[in-house]
């Protein structure tokens, strides 16, 4: 079992351009996350939807965008980078319930120039 | 505002013990998450406590006090591949995860 994919593995943009880092999972969980994580600091959730076609907002979400169209799909894109986005992402899934486990992908190794 | 405080770094000895504090102020509970991440990969999913006690698997245990807003992840029979972040998350009222920074610990031989 595939679990989550995430791609590109890692990528070097210039500010300004843009970008969609995908993600697609194969379990057929409702929930998926868009998590960053800088050093020192703990994941901060950046969107999320908890069902096919809805989205929400996360802690950070200026500067991202996401959709739903589907279960498996889940792409983030930065419309405009910026340095402060030079970041690891990680993409992850749940059953519903309290406490269900996240799923992580393998992330995405992001800088902006 | 929502804080979950972990030590930033621990080391122990190969086939030690080894106990990883997580101390955290919420909006309410509804569960709490240990995940290992190795350097470089993704997190992954160790332990969930929602009641107030000790969950053991194996080697891990992790334990919860919710009247002290307190767990830790014990660790026995430490072994090399132990080495790498611990991540504590906590649940809050509206269900979303608050999660802290981490720690890292090394296993030295």
């Amino acid at each position: 079992t595939a679990g989550i994919t995430q791609a590109p593995t890692s990528q070097i943009l210039a500010a300004g351009r843009s970008m969609t880092l995908r993600c697609t999972q194969d379990m057929r969980h409702n929930a998926m996350y868009w998590y960053r994580q800088d050093l020192g600091l703990g994941l901060r959730l950046i969107h999320y939807s908890n069902t096919a076609g809805t989205t929400g907002k996360g802690e950070v979400p200026d500067g991202y965008s996401v959709s739903r169209a589907n279960t498996d799909d889940f792409p983030l894109t930065l419309a405009s980078a910026v340095p402060s986005q030079t970041s690891v992402y990680f993409c992850a899934s749940s059953d519903s319930g309290a406490n269900s486990p996240l799923h992580f992908g393998n992330g995405t190794r992001l800088t902006v120039t | 505002g929502q804080n979950i405080d972990q030590p930033t770094e621990m080391t122990a000895t190969e086939g030690a013990i080894v106990q990883i504090n997580c101390t955290y102020q919420t909006s309410g509970f509804n569960g709490l998450f240990w995940y290992q991440q190795h350097a470089g990969e993704a997190p992954t999913f160790l332990s969930y406590n929602v009641l107030d006690g000790l969950e053991e698997k194996g080697r891990f245990s992790s334990f919860l006090s919710r009247s002290k807003g307190y767990s830790y992840l014990l660790l026995k029979e430490l072994q090399m591949k132990d080495s790498a972040s611990y991540l504590c998350a906590v649940m809050d009222s509206n269900y979303q995860l608050i999660w802290g920074a981490g720690t890292k610990l090394i296993i030295k031989p």
